[in-house]
This record gives C-alpha cells, sequence and structure tokens, in this order.
C-alpha cells in the first residue's frame, strides 16, 4: 500500500515569488493536513482538509492557502515568498474519525532565496 | 490552548540504556496521545499512541502510559540501539473530529555504542 506522496521533494525559490506544494494521501484516506517545520518554530499546524472542505486552520498569515480535491488530493499554495518561509512542509494523511492516527509524507524542503 | 511540553535535548546514551524522554500536556478535554519519531531528512513516523486514560501505546520496544492524573505520556525504553538515535516527538489530537495534531519541541536522542 502506497504511503503519502509529497512532491517535490526540494525547491529553491526566489523571495516575492509563489509555490505551490502537492500531497498525495493514502488511497482511501479523506482527511489532508499541513504542516511547517523549522528549527525555530518547530512544527507548525497550517491546515486540515476533509473531503474537500477546511475543518481547521492555524494561525498563519494569508499569504498561505491550500484546497483539496475530490481525490482527497491536496495542494498548499504559498504567494509572495520570504526568506522566513524557508522549511520542511509535512503532509498528513488520516481517516478523519474517531482513535484514528496521521500518516505523514517525506516533506518538501523549501528554501527561499 | 491545547499544549505539549517535552523534555530538552538533546539526550545522550550508551548502547543498552534505560531511556526516557518526558512528556506533559495540557487539553481542556479528553486528548489522543502519540509519539512519533523523525530519522535525518524524512519525515515523521507513528510510533505509538494511546486514545484514553491507562491505556499503554507500545512498539518495538518502545512504551508509553496515558497518564490522566498527571497529564503525561513519557517515553520508554529498556534497552535502546544506535539504530534509535533519532527526534522524537510527542503529540496530541484534542478531539475526535479533527486529526489536527498538536506538537512538542522535540527530543534529540544520540545512542553511541
Amino acid at each position: 500500500k502506497a504511503g503519502v506522496t509529497q512532491t517535490p521533494r526540494y525547491l529553491i525559490k526566489t523571495r516575492g515569488q509563489q509555490v505551490t506544494l502537492s500531497c498525495s494521501p493514502i488511497s482511501g484516506h479523506r482527511s489532508v493536513s499541513w504542516y511547517q517545520q523549522t528549527p525555530g518554530q518547530g512544527l507548525q499546524f497550517l491546515f486540515e482538509y476533509f473531503s474537500e472542505t477546511q475543518r481547521n486552520k492555524g494561525n498563519f498569515p494569508g499569504r498561505f492557502s491550500g484546497r483539496q480535491f475530490s481525490n482527497s488530493r491536496s495542494e498548499m499554495n504559498v504567494s509572495t515568498l520570504e526568506l522566513g518561509d524557508s522549511a520542511l512542509y509535512l503532509c498528513a494523511s488520516g481517516w478523519g474519525g474517531e482513535n484514528t492516527e496521521a500518516f505523514f509524507g517525506q516533506g518538501t524542503r523549501l528554501t527561499v532565496v | 490552548g491545547d499544549s505539549v511540553t517535552q523534555m530538552e535535548g538533546p539526550v545522550t546514551l550508551s548502547e543498552e540504556a534505560f531511556l526516557t524522554i518526558n512528556c506533559t500536556y495540557t487539553a481542556t478535554g479528553y486528548p489522543s496521545l502519540f509519539w512519533y519519531v523523525q530519522y535525518p531528512g524524512e519525515g515523521l513516523q507513528l510510533l505509538l499512541k494511546a486514545t484514553k486514560a491507562d491505556d499503554k501505546g507500545s512498539n518495538k520496544g518502545f512504551e508509553a502510559t496515558y497518564r490522566k492524573e498527571t497529564t503525561s505520556f513519557h517515553l520508554e525504553k529498556g534497552s535502546v540501539q544506535v539504530s534509535d538515535s533519532a527526534v522524537y516527538f510527542c503529540a496530541l489530537r484534542a478531539s475526535y473530529n479533527t486529526d489536527k495534531l498538536i506538537f512538542g519541541t522535540g527530543t534529540r536522542l544520540q545512542v553511541f555504542p
């Protein structure tokens, strides 16, 4: 059974540009969550989607957005990139119900120069 | 708000030593608790979980017991191996209708032969 797949694995962007990251969940999973991991702030929750609806949102500026498609695949977009957006972005998928766990992808390493 | 506090690292041990990584939490309801492990350059892997008070999660020789009276979920292993060297994250999920996780800051474990 395939795990959570994130593409691309590595990305280098310039300040002011925008970027789109992709996440394909485990087959059958309907919940997708995104996290930002940095050495200074640790793991911070960005947002969660369930059946194409945003169910929860973290404390990030509006430059960070996401969406989920009918096949549960999800994308997150960051516009007007800043140096501080350099991070490992992790996607997790789950069934979205009681007593279930989240399974993580390997992440996308974004570097903003 | 809900939060997780982990002991600062790094934790440095010799092979076959006993491991404890402390984790305490603050939550208003009845959270589920998790330990995740992250190896260099990788995403997060679920190590173990517990969904209600007094539950014991266990996997690969690691154990943690959900203690509601002390709001703790300490990770233990009786005999660590060099291959256990990684960063360990304690996390909680606050309610059943979300997959959103709140993480501790992570504890780096280094095991030497």
